[in-house]
């Protein structure tokens, strides 16, 4: 069974950081890896679709990589702002029909 | 506006009092699926289905049902529930399966005493 997992769980930086959220997974047999966010009290919205083909995706100031041999994939921010304060989750998408999660990163971005 | 709907977004009932937990999706997406979300636990698999009329249990499927009548619409049923499916509940999207990122919509609280 696949399992997801996330470090750290928690996360504190100030504001104008850099930072790599980090993902990883057991099975290799994916389709593609989707980071999400999600805010206290909603639901998730889609950040990132990454193919199991490709390498990483970038969208703004949103850069995800995946090393599908090695399991791993990583979401780096650049400059945070408090707006990125959220949980981030990572999701596989597995050969099986079925979705895996990890438990999420919470970020914290101090002005 | 695309989007995924759910309905109640909140809930409190009873042990053993049957429900519906209402998904529906204007994308004309072929896969839907629900997950419950616990602390500690992460977003758990229920039930997906890759299109019309084709169902499968995902990870957590005891106690729960489903349907998919129709495209757009992929119902979460509970028979009886139990305070074990207290949780917050998702009901995502996506066109295909395997290709395309997923769409969530914004969550039903359900707490069964």
């Amino acid at each position: 069974k696949q399992e997801v997992t996330q470090i750290p769980a928690a996360l504190s930086v100030p504001e104008g950081e850099n930072l790599v959220l980090n993902c990883s997974f057991t099975d290799s047999a994916i389709y593609n890896l989707q980071w999400f966010r999600q805010d206290p009290g909603k639901g998730l919205t889609s950040l990132l679709l990454i193919q199991s083909s490709q390498r990483e995706q970038t969208s703004g100031r949103l850069n995800a990589s995946l090393d599908k041999s090695s399991g791993r994939s990583t979401l780096y921010i650049a400059a945070s702002q408090p707006g990125d304060s959220a949980t981030y989750l990572c999701a596989v998408m597995n050969t099986g029909n079925q979705f895996y999660f990890g438990t999420g990163t919470s970020l914290t971005v101090i002005p | 506006e695309a989007q995924v709907t759910q309905n109640p977004r909140y809930l409190i009932t009873v042990t053993g009092k049957k429900l519906t937990v209402t998904c529906s999706q204007n994308m004309n997406h072929e896969y839907m699926s629900w997950y419950r979300q616990d602390p500690g636990l992460g977003l758990r698999q229920i039930y997906y289905s890759m299109n019309v009329e084709v169902t499968d249990k995902g990870d957590v499927p005891e106690g729960y049902k489903v349907s998919r009548k129709e495209k757009r619409n992929f119902p979460l049923i509970l028979e009886s529930p139990s305070p074990n499916q207290t949780s917050l509940y998702f009901c995502a999207s996506s066109l295909r399966y395997g290709y395309n990122e997923q769409f969530f919509g914004p969550g039903t609280r359900l707490t069964v005493l």
